[in-house]
């Protein structure tokens, strides 16, 4: 069975400093991972996934996350927070015929 | 343009009442799915759809109920016997076949109980 953990439910930047969110995946098979965004009372719209091409994935707004199979992570980073980045954000891995939702990790960026 | 409509943006319940989510989509995906969210909680699965007239229930499907009469519409109804409705509800949609296509969500429905 496939599932995420997000090792952080909340975590604080300054703007300007790099963002590192956390995520550990479990799957028997080669997973699918994605990585979502969502602002206040809003839905969630896509950042980036993963689908067993290149290990380092480019997603929006200057968001990327590197899949590590032998440390079963798929950690979302970003160079340099903006304060537009504040929002909650999911890890997703796909199975049969769900998708298998983290807890979330609400980032707080600081002025 | 093409995407997921949810309707309305927010609804009240009063208690032992039956309350019908909206849920469209135009972007030809076969699958759609009902998620329930809480604070603290992440995102939960109550029912989903993967071909028309056929459904499956969730994780916490109790108190919920669903239809798939048409491709491009999956309501959700909250009954009486959902004793704790009160949450945040995202509907979303895929494509059905290989395992890396990605969902799309609708902008949500907040219920609240008077």
């Amino acid at each position: 069975a496939q599932s995420v953990t997000q090792l952080d439910s909340h975590v604080s930047v300054s703007e300007g400093t790099p963002v590192l969110l956390r995520c550990n995946y479990s799957s028997s098979y080669s997973p699918s991972l994605f990585w979502y965004v969502q602002h206040p009372n809003k839905g969630l719209q896509l950042l980036l996934k993963y689908t067993s091409a290149a290990t380092l994935v480019k997603g929006i707004n200057g968001f990327e996350a590197e899949f590590k199979k032998s440390e079963t992570s798929f950690h979302l980073t970003k160079p340099s927070a903006h304060m537009s980045d504040a929002a909650e954000y999911f890890c997703v891995v796909r199975g049969t015929y769900k998708y298998i939702f983290g807890t979330g990790t609400r980032l707080k960026v600081l002025a | 343009d093409g995407g997921i409509t949810q309707s309305p943006k927010y609804l009240f319940r009063k208690e032992g009442q039956n309350v019908t989510l909206s849920c469209e989509q135009n972007l030809n995906h076969d699958a759609m799915y009902w998620y329930r969210q809480d604070p603290g909680q992440g995102l939960r699965l109550i029912y989903y759809s993967q071909i028309v007239n056929d459904f499956q229930k969730g994780d916490i499907a109790e108190g919920y109920s669903v239809s798939r009469e048409k491709k491009e519409s999956f309501p959700l109804t909250v009954t009486s016997a959902q004793k704790n409705p009160t949450a945040f509800y995202l509907c979303a949609s895929s494509p059905l076949d290989s395992r890396t296509e990605t969902q799309y969500f609708g902008p949500g429905t907040r219920l609240l109980v008077l």
